[in-house]
């Protein structure tokens, strides 16, 4: 079944921008879906289809897509940005919601 | 407000049943497909069980398949998924979760709070 590979952790200073990876086989012909989860909390969605944004998440997050790699990049972090982001995507060979690992994003 | 309300986690020996509920309310709940998703302790999010907005259509992660079954009722807004031949990597909290459309190709738009599920003697 397709497999997504994201970092396990990622570090970024406050005032900064952090990248987040999402790899696949040939993932840019699909859509790629970003959650963002704070501790004890469910997650919520902040990049739907590659790019969209969803009502409320700031500008400050975007997502890209292309080739092998998806890309969630989050500018001008602040403390409250740090969380486990996952991708996702639907894997139409297999019929399943495919989730990355997860990326723990640390705000030094 | 979109709610979803689960329910039904317990504590539960190995090679026993539980069943999940979900409850739903706020949108049209017919219109949209329905998925479960869960979170061993510590680890990450790990889709379960989909079914379509008709019922008609159901999906399994390979690591459940011919142990869960996923079901819903339109006419009472609920979601289930019964759990047989429980084992211990099935413990988790378990998301009830909603799709943005019909099929569960579309992202996830609205999640429950989680129900803890415990497997051990």
């Amino acid at each position: 079944s397709y497999v997504v590979t994201q970092p396990p952790s990622v570090s970024v200073a406050p005032g900064k921008t952090a990248t987040i990876s999402c790899g696949g086989n040939s993932i840019g012909s699909k859509s790629v879906h970003w959650y963002q989860q704070k501790p004890g909390q469910a997650p919520v969605v902040i990049i739907y289809y590659n790019t969209d944004r969803p009502s409320g998440i700031p500008e400050r997050f975007s997502g890209s897509n292309s080739g092998s790699t998806a890309t969630l990049t989050i500018s001008r972090v602040e403390a409250g940005d740090e969380a486990d982001y996952y991708c996702q995507v639907w894997d139409s060979s297999s019929d399943h919601r495919v989730f990355g690992g997860g990326t723990k994003l640390t705000v030094l | 407000e979109v709610q979803l309300v689960e329910s039904g986690g317990d504590l539960v020996q190995p090679g026993g049943s539980l069943r999940l509920s979900c409850a739903a309310s706020g949108f049209t709940f017919g219109t949209y497909a329905m998925s479960w998703v869960r979170q061993a302790p510590g680890k990450g999010l790990e889709w379960v069980s989909g079914v379509s907005s008709s019922g008609a259509s159901t999906h399994y992660a390979d690591s459940v398949k011919g142990r869960f079954t996923i079901s819903r009722d339109n006419s009472k807004n609920m979601v289930f998924v019964q759990m047989n031949s429980l084992r211990a990597d099935d413990t988790a909290v378990y998301y009830c979760a909603k799709s943005s459309g019909g099929s569960e190709a579309p992202p996830i738009d609205y999640w429950g709070q989680g129900t803890l599920v415990t497997v051990s003697s």
